[in-house]
Formats: C-alpha cells, sequence, structure tokens
C-alpha cells in the first residue's frame, strides 16, 4: 500500500515568508507526528495528533509554527515569518496506534516516515 | 540529561563482518519502546527494529538483532553479515509514556546517529 507522502519535496522561501508543509500518512493510521532534522542532527519532535484528542504540540520551537490535521487524514505544518534557523528537513511519520497490549507484541505502534520536505529559508 | 545516546558518530565495517552499533537510554517508566532507523543518503527514514520494555527475548528482524540489556539501560544494533548497502546513518529512538494496556504516548526522542560505512 501507499506510504506517507509528504509536499513539496523541496522549498525555498524568503526570510519573512510564510510556508506550508503537507502530510498524507498512510491509510487507516490514526497518530501523527511531525519532526524537524537539522542537518547532521537527530529528529526533533514537534506535534502529535491522536484520533481526535488534542494534539501534543510540547515540541513546537515558537508561536510561529502551527499544525492542523483533519481527522485521521491529511496535516499540515505552517511556519509564519520563516528565519534562516528555521531551515531543515520536516518530516512526517505515522502510526496504527492500537491498544498497547497489540503494540508492545506486533509493534504496531511503529512510526512510519515519510521522504521529508527540504526548507531551505534565505 | 541526554535521553538517547549514541557515542559513535562514525562505524567502519569490512563487508559480510558484523558490526554492533550501541545505544544507551535514560528513563524513568517502566513502559517504553525502543527502535532503529536506518536514513540511507536518500534521506528516508526506514524502521528496522523494534523491542519494547517487557520483551522478554531480544528483538530479530533478518540481519538486524537487537541487544537488549535493560539493566545498563543499552540496546544495541547488532548488523550481521553487512553488505554496501548498510552504509547509512543509523538512529535509535525511543518511546516513553506507554500505559500496559491503553495507547501508547506516542513521541520518539532520536539519538544524533551513527554513520556506518561498509567497506568492499
Amino acid at each position: 500500500g501507499a506510504g506517507v507522502s509528504q509536499s513539496p519535496s523541496n522549498k525555498v522561501t524568503e526570510k519573512g515568508k510564510d510556508v506550508e508543509l503537507r502530510c498524507d500518512p498512510i491509510s487507516g493510521h490514526t497518530a501523527l507526528y511531525w519532526y524537524r532534522q537539522r542537518l547532521g542532527q537527530g529528529l526533533e519532535f514537534l506535534i502529535y495528533f491522536q484520533g481526535n484528542s488534542a494534539p501534543d504540540k510540547s515540541g513546537l520551537p515558537s508561536d510561529r509554527f502551527s499544525a492542523e490535521r483533519t481527522g485521521e487524514s491529511v496535516s499540515t505544518l505552517t511556519i509564519q515569518r520563516t528565519q534562516q534557523e528555521d531551515s531543515a528537513v520536516y518530516l512526517c511519520a505515522s502510526s496504527l496506534q492500537v491498544a498497547f497490549g497489540v503494540q508492545r507484541k506486533l509493534g504496531t505502534d511503529t512510526q512510519y516516515f515519510g521522504p521529508g520536505t527540504r526548507l531551505t529559508v534565505l | 540529561a541526554q535521553k538517547i545516546t549514541q557515542t559513535q558518530p562514525g562505524m567502519f565495517v569490512q563487508e559480510k563482518e558484523a558490526v554492533t552499533l550501541d545505544c544507551t537510554y535514560d528513563t524513568s517508566d517502566p513502559s517504553y519502546g525502543l527502535f532503529w532507523y536506518k536514513q540511507p543518503s536518500s534521506g528516508e527514514m526506514i524502521f528496522l527494529i523494534y523491542q519494547g520494555s517487557y520483551d522478554q527475548q531480544n528483538a530479530t528482524e533478518g540481519r538486524y538483532s537487537l541487544n537488549f540489556q535493560k539493566a545498563r539501560k543499552s540496546a544495541n544494533l547488532v548488523i550481521s553479515a553487512s553488505q554496501l548497502g548498510d552504509s547509512a546513518m543509523y538512529f535509535c529512538a525511543m518511546r516513553e509514556g506507554a500505559n500496559a494496556g491503553g495507547t501508547s504516548y506516542g513521541k520518539l526522542t532520536f539519538g544524533q546517529g551513527t554513520i556506518l560505512t561498509v567497506h568492499p
């Protein structure tokens, strides 16, 4: 089946502009995550959506960052007034997120990642 | 304190040999999951293997195995019979906050990664 898709694959923008990044999770996955990866670094958690629960926004670095998700489908990550330090690869992941008892055995809470959006702020 | 520590910035291995990539973690949560991902130069994150904190046996997936030492809080990845295509960045990650019988919290905390180079 189709994996996680993200668009655009590359985005170059000028400092101060707003950008919107899109993520389509794997069909049937109720959990969706956004991460940021700076050059040569590990991934930093940004935000997490689980079904109809309030999203966990604890990783968003500033109020210029926001994200939305429509039901259990598409999510958009918006960065307003972009800064050069926002330059990074933004990765989206999704997982099934069933009851932990099942997850523990099958690892079905495993997060599957999209190809990422490389954002360059000039 | 770092939650996930990968102490090897780079590792080299000869083709067909085995290699161990180190990962130590720090958590006070009794329920957690440990993951290894591979990131080739193309940038995609490829899931390799998962170990749950309550799992009694070390996880194995093909040529990948996880040497899980709970008391030491280590979860080293062992790749047997290395192939040229194994050359990539490898990340160890942890998920905390899972409740037995409930839904897990989900957020992954990643280490800084280890670059593995396989020589012919």
